[in-house]
């Protein structure tokens, strides 16, 4: 079975630029999270699908982010347009049930710099 | 509010050494507790989990115990081996929004042999 995969695995741009984040979870996993570490501070939550809508996007840190996931599969998230701040490693999680005790499977993360 | 408490790292044994990274934690309810480990390279893997008060939790060697009146998930291993460096996170889960992990700052361990 395959695990959870994102892509790129390492993005560089400059300061006002646009990235995509994508992230396809394991298949059959309803619901999707991102998560996002920025160096030295903890991984902090960004938001939950389940499916296709929104569950919880209450850590999205402003309106430069906006994540989708059309038809429930994979996930992208935008960064529009980023800034220094928003580098780190950007995770994503997939997991069947979503609930408390629910273990979720990580994907390698996508390490993004912004210059 | 919800948070978790971890040792600062890194943390450095020799092969065999007897491992202990403290986690506590802060949080309503009755959360369900993780380890998390992320190996160089890979994605952040479950180690083991325990759900409610006084469970244990064990894989590969470590173990963890739910510990209520102390709000702390403390990880042990007996005898670390140089295949165990990796960065452990402890985590909770408190059921917020049905899912949303809450991660301490990790625990860099590196095991010479």
């Amino acid at each position: 079975e395959a695990g959870v995969t994102q892509f790129p695995s390492h993005s560089v741009i400059e300061k006002g630029q646009t990235v995509t984040l994508r992230c396809d979870p394991i298949s059959g996993h309803d619901n999707l999270y991102w998560y996002r570490r920025v160096m030295g501070k903890e991984i902090k939550f960004l938001l939950h699908f389940v499916k296709e809508s929104k569950q919880d996007e209450s850590g999205m840190p402003n309106n430069r982010f906006l994540a989708e996931r059309t038809g429930g599969t994979y996930s992208t998230l935008k960064v529009q347009p980023a800034e220094l701040e928003d580098s780190g490693v950007y995770f994503c999680a997939s997991s069947l049930v979503g609930a408390l005790w629910d273990e979720q499977y990580f994907g390698p993360g996508t390490r993004l710099t912004v210059t | 509010g919800n948070s978790v408490t971890q040792m600062e790292g890194p943390v450095t044994l020799s092969e065999e050494a007897f491992l202990t990274i403290n986690c506590t934690y802060t949080a309503t309810g009755y959360p369900s507790l993780f380890w998390y480990v992320q190996y160089p390279g890979e994605g952040l893997q479950l180690l083991l989990k325990a759900t409610k008060a006084d469970d244990k939790g064990s894989n590969k060697g470590f173990e963890a115990t739910y510990r209520k009146e102390t709000t702390s998930f403390h990880l042990e291993k007996g005898s670390v081996q140089v295949s165990d460096s990796a960065v452990y996170f402890c985590a909770l889960n408190y059921g917020g929004s049905q899912g949303n992990l809450i991660f301490g700052k990790g625990t860099k361990l590196s095991v010479k042999p």
